[in-house]
């Protein structure tokens, strides 16, 4: 089965935690990308990689890190310099030719107290 | 920068009866256009898309949408709406591999 996941569903962290999100495609996609989602906000986006070792800041970035050591996989850490941490996390992957088309994975509920 | 409005943050709709969201964009060249439905908690299901050719493009699910360059229009639409039609769905253009989402309507489904 072909797809995105991501792992945990659902995170709980304390405030000052750093806290790495999984994200992980088995569809050979070359670019990826993490999304924020708030209520009545959409979704904004975090950061995007297009190739392995490469990723770009998205609308969003600050308070985040990710890494692309690996095509399969995009990691986002949420760190302690995110000033409102507490929201759904959207990893999405897509093919580098073609439409733009992208594929989700299941989201995880990170929240922070 | 490209942007795209979806002016309906909620809609009710009855069990069978029609259902039409909208949708408006802002992109100066011929867009890749995208909706997307998202059930409570869950990622997002790309519903339908339009590149070019024929402006009525035919998803998943029964549901269809209309670009209209004049407009700037890609609104989706179903003809009878089933009860597993709740849900949030989004609009979105393309650039260079990148999204840009509208904010969502979200659909209520009355019996």
């Amino acid at each position: 089965d072909g797809g995105i996941t991501q792992s945990p569903k659902y995170l709980f962290r304390k405030e000052g935690q750093n806290v790495t999100l999984s994200c992980e495609q088995n569809l050979n996609h070359d670019a990826m990308y993490w999304y924020r989602q708030d209520p009545g906000q959409g979704l904004r986006l975090i950061y995007y990689s297009q190739i392995v070792n490469d990723f770009q800041k998205g609308d969003i970035a600050e308070g985040y890190s990710v890494s692309r050591e690996k095509k399969e996989s995009f990691p986002l850490t949420v760190t302690s310099a995110q000033k409102n941490p507490t929201a759904f996390y959207l990893c999405a992957s897509s093919a580098t030719s073609g439409s733009g088309e992208q594929y989700f994975g299941p989201g995880t509920r990170l929240t922070v107290t | 920068a490209q942007s795209v409005t979806q002016p309906d943050i909620h809609i009710t709709v009855s069990e069978g009866a029609s259902l039409e969201l909208r949708c408006n964009y802002s992109y100066g060249a011929t867009p890749y256009l995208f909706w997307y439905v998202q059930s409570p908690g869950q990622g997002l299901q790309l519903l339908l898309k339009y590149f070019s050719g024929d402006t009525l493009v035919q998803g998943i699910k029964g549901f269809e949408a209309e670009f209209k360059r004049s407009q700037s229009s890609f609104n989706l639409r179903k003809p009878s709406v089933h009860w597993s039609d709740a849900a949030e769905y989004f609009c979105a253009v393309a650039n260079d591999y990148k999204l840009s989402f509208g904010a969502g309507t979200t659909v209520t489904v009355r019996a």
